[in-house]
C-alpha cells in the first residue's frame, strides 16, 4: 500500500524559513517523480513543484520560484520542500503526491499545515 | 500557463441523480487530464486519469470524457459519499494547473 506521510507543520513569522518532509513507503521511491501541492484556507488546489525520480529536473510554480526548493533523498525515501522568505500568502495545507506510471499525481499524502503570521 | 475553467463552481443535486462537471482548457492538452475528489477532511483521491481511465477501486458510476480543450466528469447515479469537492488537473505542460473546483452538494 502506497503511503505518503508529511511532517514539519508549524507557525512561522513572515520572512522566515521552514522545511517540510514527506516519507514514502509501499513503492520504489527512486523510480518516481514527486510533487508538492498546496491549498490555502477555503481555496482550491495549487501545484507548486515537481522533481524527477533522479533529481535531474525540477519545476516550480511562479508563485514560489526562487523562494522554495524541492529535493529528495532516495536512500531515505524522503521528499523535501525548503521554504524561504515566507509570506502570509504561503499559509496553506501542503501535500506531497507521487507521479504515476501513466499519469500525474496518483497518490497523495494527508497534508501538513503551514501558517505564516506575525 | 494553461488555464482550466471548471464549471459549475457549485452543483446542488439529489441522491440518484446524474451530474456532469466540465473542465475547459485554454489550449489543447491532448487528453492529459485527471479528475480528483477531495473530502471535507482534506483527503484527496484520484478518480480518473488520462481523461477517461477509471482508477482501480473507483465505482463505475464515475466516468470521464473529452478531447482537445473540453473535458467532463460524470457521475451516473449519485450516492451519499459522492458529495464532495471535485478538481480537474492538466499535466500536458509545466506548470501543472488545477481547475478552481466544483462543490457537489446535496439539494
Amino acid at each position: 500500500e502506497v503511503q505518503l506521510v508529511e511532517s514539519g507543520e508549524g507557525l512561522v513569522q513572515p520572512g522566515s524559513s521552514m522545511k517540510l518532509s514527506c516519507v514514502a513507503s509501499g513503492f520504489t521511491f527512486s523510480n518516481y517523480g514527486m510533487n508538492w501541492i498546496r491549498q490555502a484556507p477555503k481555496k482550491g488546489l495549487e501545484w507548486i513543484a515537481l522533481i524527477y525520480y533522479d533529481s535531474s529536473s525540477k519545476y516550480y510554480a511562479d508563485s514560489v520560484k526562487g523562494r522554495f526548493t524541492i529535493s529528495r533523498d532516495n536512500s531515505k525515501n524522503t521528499l523535501y520542500l525548503e521554504m524561504n522568505s515566507l509570506r502570509s500568502e504561503d499559509t496553506a495545507m501542503y501535500y506531497c503526491a507521487k507521479e504515476g506510471y501513466y499519469s500525474a499525481l496518483d497518490y497523495w499524502g494527508q497534508g501538513v499545515m503551514v501558517t505564516v503570521s506575525s | 500557463d494553461i488555464q482550466l475553467t471548471q464549471s459549475p463552481s457549485t452543483l446542488p443535486a439529489s441522491l440518484g441523480e446524474r451530474v456532469t462537471i466540465s473542465c475547459r482548457a485554454s489550449q489543447s492538452i491532448s487528453n492529459s487530464l485527471n479528475w480528483y475528489q477531495q473530502k471535507p477532511d482534506g483527503t484527496v483521491k484520484r478518480l480518473i486519469y488520462s481523461t477517461s481511465t477509471l482508477e482501480s477501486g473507483v465505482p463505475s458510476r464515475f466516468s470521464g470524457s473529452g478531447s482537445g480543450t473540453d473535458y467532463s466528469l460524470s457521475i451516473s447515479s449519485l450516492e451519499s459519499e459522492d458529495f464532495a469537492m471535485y478538481y480537474c488537473l492538466q499535466y500536458a505542460t509545466y506548470p501543472y494547473t488545477f481547475g478552481a473546483g466544483t462543490k457537489l452538494e446535496l439539494k
